[in-house]
């Protein structure tokens, strides 16, 4: 059955530099675009950033743009958000997301999430 | 950037009634919405996509219909475990990212 399990997150300091991974299982990584997204505590869904199935494109949140890499090692099943800089207002539960089966445009599994908490 | 916005935000509603969930796009994205269900602590789960197509293991009391800018989540008679916060989003071709509506909340009474 498909996994996305994060991992990486915790309680950093204002300006500092964190790296989230999702390891995946379960279907065939390669084909897939996957995505972050990203949660505040008690908002709604924000979408992060997207790299396509073979890493050469990549796109990003207007808010995030600059800030924060995403990267995929397909030989290892595994996505990577490199987040630099990072502010108060990043603090929120991150997910991997992987592009639907159905339509590529939805997400049809989610990790369980990893919080990142910016904060002196 | 497509803005989705759902309404009500808030539904509260008794076991066994029927629940209509809006959607609304600022421009056309044709039928490429989806619809999540999110519980307290735990991740989206995917309901439908393509606006209208239900996901696997998806219970048939839940449909979406709608295109272009104006999409429907209903829940035919709601089950106590229904209980959460819906949330649209949309996404194309170009540019890749997603946006998300900011979600209604479902109580049940």
């Amino acid at each position: 059955q498909v996994q996305l399990v994060e991992s990486g997150g915790g309680v950093v300091q204002p300006g500092r530099s964190l790296r989230l991974s999702c390891a995946a299982s379960g279907f065939t990584f390669s084909t897939y675009g996957m995505h972050w997204v990203r949660q505040a505590p008690g908002k709604g869904l924000e979408w992060v950033a997207v790299v396509s199935n073979s890493g050469g494109v990549t796109f990003y949140a207007d808010s995030v743009k600059g800030q924060f890499t995403i990267s995929r090692d397909n030989s290892k099943n595994t996505l990577h958000l490199q987040m630099d800089s990072l502010r108060p207002e990043d603090t929120a539960v991150y997910y991997c997301t992987k592009e639907g089966e159905g339509s590529p445009f939805s997400f049809d599994y989610w990790g369980q999430g990893t919080l990142v908490t910016v904060s002196s | 950037e497509t803005v989705l916005t759902q309404s009500p935000a808030t539904l509260s509603l008794s076991p066994g009634e029927r629940a209509t969930l809006s959607c609304r796009a600022s421009q056309s994205v044709s039928s490429d919405l989806a619809w999540y269900q999110q519980k307290p602590g735990q991740a989206p789960r995917l309901l439908i996509y393509n606006a209208s197509n239900r996901a696997t293991g998806i219970p048939a009391r839940f449909s979406g219909s709608g295109s272009g800018t104006d999409f429907t989540l209903t829940i035919s008679s709601l089950e106590p475990e229904d209980s959460a916060v819906y949330y649209c989003q949309q996404r194309r071709n170009w540019p890749p990212g997603a946006t998300f509506g900011g979600g209604t909340k479902v109580e049940i009474k």
